[in-house]
């Protein structure tokens, strides 16, 4: 069991859908992430919230948009995806230096 | 920047050793992690050393961290079919406050013959 917990497991949504995905963490820890992973590859980091701010954006299209309404839950919040950003999305926290905890992902299909 | 490098694959026979191996290029104080995928998963972590350690070990995992190649490997003792799976070497500098990025490698897929 993991103490990172994703919502939903799976998601389907076509270009023109509005959907959301939520990631919930009760550690205390003070960063929050959000990465994308393709198969056989590694994650690829999306955004970090460090203090339930948003501290980095690495270039992500406008069509996702993160939000932190408190230290223990992350969102993010889809619009118009294409094909090409169905992947595994993964939420992650952390303390400082220590290491990522990681939720199991939602599997999202984009069609 | 960080760079991490892994083989991408290794194929071990059920009961013997398997040894992953990593390099990264950060000459800083380090945290180097190792953290396993399932298929349909998130990343596990399993383990963690800091760049002035030489060597940890838990149960059947022992990591050995060489400095001076900035080489780390992770040995699995009596590999079993369950640890059939990719495993990421990640390496982060040891800053203090707010958050941290580590940088992965690609990930070795380990496959563990019956």
């Amino acid at each position: 069991d993991t103490e990172v917990t994703q919502t939903p497991k799976h998601l389907v949504m076509g270009m023109t859908n509005k959907k959301s995905l939520k990631c919930e963490q009760h550690m205390g820890h003070r960063a929050m992430y959000w990465y994308k992973q393709k198969a056989k590859k590694p994650p690829e980091l999306m955004f970090v919230y460090s203090y339930e701010k948003l501290s980095i954006n690495e270039s992500v299209p406008s069509r996702f948009s993160p939000e932190c309404p408190n230290s223990s839950l992350l969102n993010l919040h889809l619009h118009a995806l294409q094909p090409e950003d169905s992947a595994l999305y993964l939420c992650a926290s952390g303390q400082e230096a220590r290491a990522l905890h990681f939720g199991n992902g939602t599997r999202l299909t984009v069609t | 920047g960080e760079d991490v490098e892994q083989s991408l694959f290794l194929s071990v026979r059920e009961g013997d050793s398997s040894v992953i191996n990593c390099t990264y290029t950060d000459s800083s104080s380090t945290y180097l992690y190792w953290y396993k995928q399932e298929p349909g998963a998130g990343l596990q972590l399993l383990t963690y050393i800091f760049s002035n350690m030489d060597m940890k070990q838990d149960q059947r995992l022992t990591v050995l961290l060489n400095k001076k190649d900035k080489h780390l490997s992770l040995r699995i003792a009596d590999t079993q079919t369950g640890d059939s799976a990719i495993y990421f070497c990640a390496e982060s500098p040891a800053a203090s406050g707010g958050s941290y990025i580590p940088t992965f490698g690609r990930g070795t897929s380990l496959i563990v013959h019956p």
